[in-house]
């Protein structure tokens, strides 16, 4: 198994564009969610989704959206990229169950 | 609002000492409190976890403290070695949740 698997690793964006970020998991997981990781500040939720067909906000969710079409992927949208998205973001999947299990991140800066 | 608080920030601990690390939270709706440890460049992944029905829970060097009425729970690294040098953070989940919050981490550094 791949476990969680994120693309790009790194990605240079200038203010205004958009992209979209890719997360997948092959451990059948219903729970997927994306977090951002920022200096001082631990990792907080910007959107989760419980299954296919169903997303929700977390704690920072302005700026991205998300969609769930099939079990598998996740992917997360910038629609308009500002400085203040300037993070390393994490993807994590779970079973609905208590173990967490996270991609290796990607580092995106916004100029 | 950071719903758990972690300190300290940053510790430095001698090969073979002990590192502390303390959380705190208010939310009396938490039952599931994580620790995770972050490699550089790496994904968080799990290290130990535990619920409030008991105070305390062990798995080789690593010993999660659990004080319900305070509301604060820590990891303690027993024979600290500097493979053991990552970011730490502890998180913690409301009942019937999948939401994890997380604290602000704390960067461990052991010293050969």
């Amino acid at each position: 198994n791949a476990g969680v698997t994120q693309t790009p690793k790194f990605q240079v964006l200038k203010t205004g564009q958009s992209m979209t970020l890719q997360c997948a998991q092959d451990m059948n997981h219903e729970y997927m969610s994306w977090y951002r990781q920022d200096p001082g500040m631990g990792l907080r939720l910007i959107h989760y989704s419980v299954g296919a067909g169903i997303t929700d906000q977390g704690e920072v969710p302005n700026g991205y959206n998300v969609s769930r079409s099939t079990t598998e992927d996740f992917p997360l949208r910038l629609l308009s990229a500002a400085p203040s998205q300037t993070s390393v973001y994490f993807c994590a999947s779970s079973r609905g169950g208590d173990e967490q299990f996270f991609g290796p991140g990607t580092r995106l800066t916004v100029l | 609002q950071q719903q758990v608080k972690q300190s300290p920030q940053s510790l430095i601990v001698q090969k073979g000492g002990i590192s502390i690390i303390n959380c705190a939270y208010e939310n009396t709706a938490f039952d599931y409190f994580p620790w995770y440890q972050q490699f550089p460049g790496k994904g968080p992944a799990l290290l130990i976890a535990i619920r409030p029905d008991v105070s305390e829970k062990k798995e080789g060097r690593f010993t999660i403290s659990f004080n319900k009425s305070a509301k604060q729970f820590s990891l303690h690294i027993m024979d600290s070695q500097p493979g053991d040098s990552a970011t730490y953070f502890c998180a913690a989940r409301e009942t019937g949740a999948n939401n994890l919050f997380f604290g602000t981490g704390t960067r461990l550094t052991v010293i050969p």
